[in-house]
């Protein structure tokens, strides 16, 4: 099925443990997002990337990096995690802003 | 800058009962504007968006939601709710033009009890 996947769902991570987080769409967008998920807080943008090569930080881009790995990739690595990265990570793209099609997620947890 | 605001944390309603919930955005340009809906423990789903012309826009399941520029509301109705749609719900605002970056309201809880 068409769409955005990301990978993994869950994960544990200890604090100062690197990571990365996959994002993956099929449907030829430009545009992609990653956005953290906080009780309370609705969805913040970390980063984005407008086009393939680009990328700019959002509203709350500390402790995070990304990497647009080509059209269809959009890649977000906590370099040093720590317990206030504990969130669900939503990955998101759209092509002309006409809707943003989301992934399903992925919950981490920073002990 | 464009922010988003949703108005009620939590409406809690009976089934079959009409439901609103509220949303107002402010933006020095024209905006593209959407409803997402979030069931437990998934992504968000769009159920509708509102890029130009008819001020009143429909969507998936039964949703509406009218578009009003004087107010810069765009609030969300249902005539009559099911138990199936309790889940939260999330206005968002963005450009029409330029990087396209949505901008997401904190969400409003719709529970439905029988």
């Amino acid at each position: 099925n068409a769409g955005v996947t990301q990978t993994p769902k869950f994960q544990v991570l200890k604090t100062g443990q690197s990571m990365t987080l996959q994002c993956a769409q099929d449907m030829n967008h430009n545009s992609m997002y990653w956005y953290r998920q906080d009780p309370g807080m609705g969805l913040r943008l970390i980063y984005y990337s407008a086009s393939e090569g680009t990328t700019d930080k959002g509203e709350v881009p500390n402790g995070y990096n990304v990497s647009r790995l080509n059209k269809r990739e959009f890649s977000l690595r906590l370099e040093s995690a720590a317990p206030s990265q504990t969130s669900v990570y939503f990955c998101a793209s759209t092509d002309g802003g006409y809707g943003y099609t989301f992934g399903s997620g992925t919950r981490l947890t920073v002990v | 800058a464009q922010s988003v605001t949703q108005l009620d944390s939590q409406v809690p309603v009976f089934e079959e009962a009409p439901v609103e919930l509220r949303c107002n955005y402010s933006s020095s340009v024209s905006v593209y504007l959407f409803w997402y809906v979030q069931y437990p423990n998934q992504g968000l789903q769009l159920l509708l968006k509102y890029l130009s012309g008819s001020t009143l826009v429909k969507g998936i399941n039964g949703f509406e939601a009218e578009f009003n520029k004087s107010q810069t509301s765009f609030h969300l109705r249902k005539p009559s709710v099911h138990i199936s749609d309790t889940a939260e719900y999330f206005c968002a605002v963005s450009r029409s033009g330029g990087s396209y970056i949505p901008t997401f309201g904190r969400g409003t809880s719709l529970i439905v009890h029988p």
